[in-house]
């Protein structure tokens, strides 16, 4: 498909256990990111990724939590030591630039997934 | 970063013109004014942006106001499918990076 790809669409897990979610971007993004939405919540910001590199973890609650993009392509977000509170939709969304330029040629359009729903018992 | 307020929820109905305010009294100059759509169990979806000139699509128009402090999405003929959470951003531009600070939206359901 020609759109972000997401896997597991869903995940149950237990307290305590390690998680991973795969992010497949659009042929050609250089940036990703992964958003966290819990219910009746817009999306939250957790990392941005410009190519391989973390441009920006600010997002990121704690020290559980974990991205890699080594190619530069596909990333996953990892959880460790599940919590119940970690319980929600991650969102994946992938851009065709992420610089910014003047006029029009920047449209910073974010193309996300359909995201992983993460639930901790 | 600058924030933005929104309703939190909003009716319209089928047919007619859907027109979700967003006040971003805080922007500065260099930033962007988007707006996402998330329909229930999707992703957000891009819908349009601006920066200070009045935009139009083929899904929405924005209207800025001359001081940038605030904006106006508009479907101009609502249909069933557009009912979904509208979402105001102000895009911050530091260092190159593209973060989307997303709030909670707006509700918006289209009634037949």
């Amino acid at each position: 498909g020609a759109g972000v790809s997401q896997t597991p669409s869903n995940k149950v897990t237990e307290k305590g256990k390690y998680v991973e979610l795969r992010c497949d971007p659009i042929s050609g993004h250089t940036a990703l990111y992964w958003y966290r939405q819990s219910l009746g919540q817009g999306p939250e910001f957790l990392i941005y990724f410009q190519g391989t590199g973390a441009a920006d973890d600010s997002g990121l609650p704690n020290d559980r939590f974990f991205a890699v993009r080594p190619e530069g392509s596909v990333s996953t977000l990892k959880i460790q030591r599940t919590e119940r509170g970690d319980s929600a939709v991650y969102l994946c969304a992938s851009s065709l630039t992420s610089r910014g330029t003047s006029g029009r040629a920047d449209t910073g359009e974010l193309f996300f997934g359909e995201g992983s729903r993460l639930t901790v018992l | 970063d600058a924030k933005t307020t929104q309703p939190t929820s909003m009716d319209c109905a089928e047919g007619r013109a859907a027109n979700l305010p967003c006040n971003h009294s805080t922007i500065s100059g260099n930033e962007y004014v988007y707006w996402y759509r998330q329909i229930h169990s999707q992703g957000p979806q891009y819908i349009i942006h601006g920066l200070k000139n009045n935009e139009t699509n083929e899904m929405a128009s924005l209207i800025i106001t001359e001081d940038r402090k605030s904006s106006t999405l508009i479907l101009p003929h609502a249909t069933l499918r557009d009912t979904a959470v509208y979402y105001c951003i102000v895009r911050p531009r530091s260092q190159g990076t593209y973060k989307y600070i997303f709030g909670t939206g707006t509700r918006l359901k289209v009634l037949a």
